[in-house]
């Protein structure tokens, strides 16, 4: 089975920061990637779809970037509101990485 | 409005059996490939089970599979999840998931989530 690894798994940054967060797969993946974005109690939302796809709506400080083993979630100016946990997703088979917690500084 | 809403939580022993429901509103339910996902307490996200748009094929995790039954009923815009078997392990908040993929039949457990549903919570424990 594939493995998705996020790192780092917490992270504090500051408004304004560039923030990268990394997805790393356990073997090369051929299929696409997709990010969502968890705020607090709320319900996952979808960012990214098909590794670098913003999805209609989400701002465009986020990108999402990545081939073989290694992908990116790249959020160019951090805003207070993306205070939020970051999920990747690999579309097939589906597995979610573990997460990683955004906090703002 | 597009949403989708579900229902069918609760607590439950261990061994027993819970029916989810996640009534679709707002587009055209018929036509996309649905998903369960949950989310343990304090947890990440977990894939759970997938049908194609016309219910001719599913998929399922494997913690789940033999255990868990996903169905659809087109005509009442619902999705279902029938658990049996329940397990500890399966306390999570259930989310009914819209995939972007419209008039796909599933070959395997694929997809991703556009839309998702508020929740139902499941506790099992005895």
């Amino acid at each position: 089975d594939i493995q998705l690894t996020q790192s780092p798994s917490f992270l504090s940054a500051s408004i304004g920061d560039r923030v990268i967060i990394t997805c790393r797969a356990s073997q090369g993946i051929s299929s696409y990637l997709a990010w969502y974005q968890q705020k607090p109690g709320k319900v996952p939302k979808l960012l990214i779809y098909a590794t670098s796809t913003l999805q209609s709506g989400v701002p465009s400080r986020f990108s999402g970037s990545g081939s073989g083993t290694e992908f990116t979630l790249t959020i160019s100016s951090l805003q207070p509101e993306d205070l939020a946990t970051y999920y990747c997703q690999l579309l097939n088979p589906i597995t979610f990485g573990q997460g990683t917690r955004l906090e703002i500084k | 409005q597009v949403q989708l809403v579900e229902s069918g939580g609760g607590v439950v022993q261990p061994g027993r059996s819970l029916r989810l429901s996640c009534v679709a509103s707002g587009f055209t339910f018929s036509n996309h490939v649905m998903h369960w996902v949950r989310q343990a307490p304090g947890k990440g996200l977990e894939w759970v089970a997938v049908m194609s748009y016309d219910g001719s094929n599913r998929y399922y995790a494997d913690s789940v599979k033999g255990r868990f039954t996903i169905s659809r009923d087109n005509a009442r815009n619902t999705l279902y999840l029938q658990m049996n078997s329940l397990r500890p392990e399966d306390t999570a908040l259930y989310y009914c998931a819209r995939d972007p993929a419209v008039f796909v039949v599933v070959v395997a457990a694929m997809g991703a989530f556009d839309l998702w549903g508020q929740g139902t919570m499941v506790t099992v424990s005895s």
